[in-house]
């Protein structure tokens, strides 16, 4: 089956300094990823779009120049979040989009910790 | 509130059938999906269905959709100790952006 891995999986960080979150398709293309946003017991809150080769979209109310996000190749989409609060902590969850768009698959998981 | 609602809990007998149900509201939702999510874990794409049908099986899990009432639901039979985890609904647009429920915290008992 399609495997999304992601890296670290998690990481702990003082506040000011920024933090690169690294999502893969290890076994197919993903010409679109998406990165959600997971708070403790709540569901997912999708933060943008990112579609290989172009500028990602980001849904209202997520600050692009707080969450610049990269999709360089098929298989290669990274989050950087930048100057991380303690507010920022979450679990950062990726995920991949095959040829077939009926079929998201999702990664791992990163625990992000702004101390 | 959300598109996408579910009850929060629900515990179940190892052996039996456990049923999670789902509502949603917009009408042109073209799929829906059922993930499953373990303690830290990412989320397991377990199903989904095509809004125009009405039922889908897959091994123990059985999905039932009613499109009138946009009522949605996951039965697994046979409920064993490692389908213990959070099951999330969603459904998805013309554009397939995912829009979760909160999630159903499943606890199998022994």
């Amino acid at each position: 089956g399609a495997v999304v891995s992601q890296h670290p999986s998690w990481v702990i960080c003082k506040s000011g300094t920024s933090v690169k979150i690294e999502c893969r398709s290890l076994d197919f293309q993903a010409t679109t990823m998406f990165w959600y946003r997971q708070f403790p017991k709540q569901s997912l809150m999708l933060m943008a779009t990112s579609n290989e080769g172009s500028k990602a979209t980001y849904e209202q109310g997520v600050e692009k120049d707080k969450f610049l996000i990269n999709h360089a190749s098929l298989t290669l989409s990274t989050l950087t979040v930048t100057s991380a609060h303690p507010e920022d902590s979450s679990f950062y969850i990726c995920s991949a989009r095959s040829a077939d768009p009926l079929e998201q698959y999702f990664g791992p998981g990163t625990r992000l910790t702004v101390t | 509130g959300e598109d996408v609602e579910q009850s929060l809990f629900l515990s179940v007998r190892e052996g039996d059938s456990s049923v999670i149900n789902c509502t949603y509201t917009d009408s042109s939702s073209t799929y829906l999906y059922w993930y499953k999510q373990e303690p830290g874990a990412g989320l397991q794409l377990l199903t989904y269905i095509f809004s125009n049908m009405d039922m889908k099986q897959d091994q123990r899990l059985t999905v039932l959709l009613n499109k009138k009432d946009k009522h949605l639901s996951l039965r697994i039979a046979d409920t064993q100790t490692g389908d213990s985890a959070i099951y999330f609904c969603a459904e998805a647009r013309n554009d397939y952006k995912l829009s979760f429920g909160a999630g159903t915290t499943v606890t199998v008992r022994a």
